[in-house]
């Protein structure tokens, strides 16, 4: 069964810094890694989507990577800016197409 | 492009009710995807649609859950009898059949038993 874990569970950062958040699996057979943000008492945005097959995909500040023969993807976000706080959540589609995701990173940018 | 729909957004119901939930997800999008997020964890899988069948229904207690996807469009998700470990948010995702896909969720109802 497929276990998604997310490191840091929280991380705090004065604005401007840049941040990575990090996802790791242990099943290698995906389809895809999809990267989202939850807002407190909302549903999930999507923010990137990574195909088995690409190394990364980028959107504005956002930068993610899946290295998916170790079982590993990074959410890096450049200059945080204080809209940026929110959980992240990593998601991986299995082969059967059902998502398994992991904990989340609660991040707060501090003004 | 509407997004995925669901009602009601917030519920409160007392132990032993019941209770349903509605979603309408992306029109054309085949698989339909009901979770369960307890607060502070991760959503969990309760049950997987493609089209009007079940792929993926292990992690759904059946013994109070129960799910359907009439005419492979919308789906309602009910607890009968509710307990206070099922207060948490219920989720609805949709996406097109196939590995490349993206899923979209809709808001979620926020579930509270007492």
């Amino acid at each position: 069964k497929q276990e998604v874990t997310q490191i840091p569970a929280a991380l705090s950062v004065p604005e401007g810094e840049n941040l990575v958040l990090n996802c790791s699996f242990t099943d290698s057979a995906i389809y895809n890694l999809q990267w989202f943000r939850q807002d407190p008492g909302k549903g999930l945005t999507s923010l990137l989507l990574i195909q088995s097959s690409q190394r990364e995909q980028t959107s504005g500040r956002l930068n993610a990577s899946l290295d998916k023969s170790s079982g590993r993807s990074t959410l890096y976000i450049a200059a945080s800016q204080p809209g940026d706080s929110a959980t992240y959540l990593c998601a991986v589609r299995g082969t059967g197409n059902q998502f398994y995701f992991g904990t989340g990173t609660s991040l707060t940018v501090i003004p | 492009e509407a997004g995925v729909a669901q009602s009601p957004r917030y519920k409160i119901i007392e132990k032993r009710q019941s209770v349903a939930f509605w979603c309408n997800p992306i029109s054309g999008h085949a698989t339909l995807y009901w979770y369960q997020q307890i607060l502070g964890q991760g959503p969990k899988l309760l049950i997987q649609f493609q089209n009007n069948g079940v792929v993926d229904d292990s992690q759904l207690p059946k013994d109070r859950f129960s799910a359907e996807r009439l005419k492979g469009v919308d789906s309602t998700l009910k607890i009968q009898p509710a307990k206070l470990e099922d207060s948490a948010v219920y989720l609805c995702a949709s996406s097109f059949t196939g590995r490349d896909t993206e899923a979209f969720f809709g808001q979620g109802t926020r579930l509270t038993v007492v």
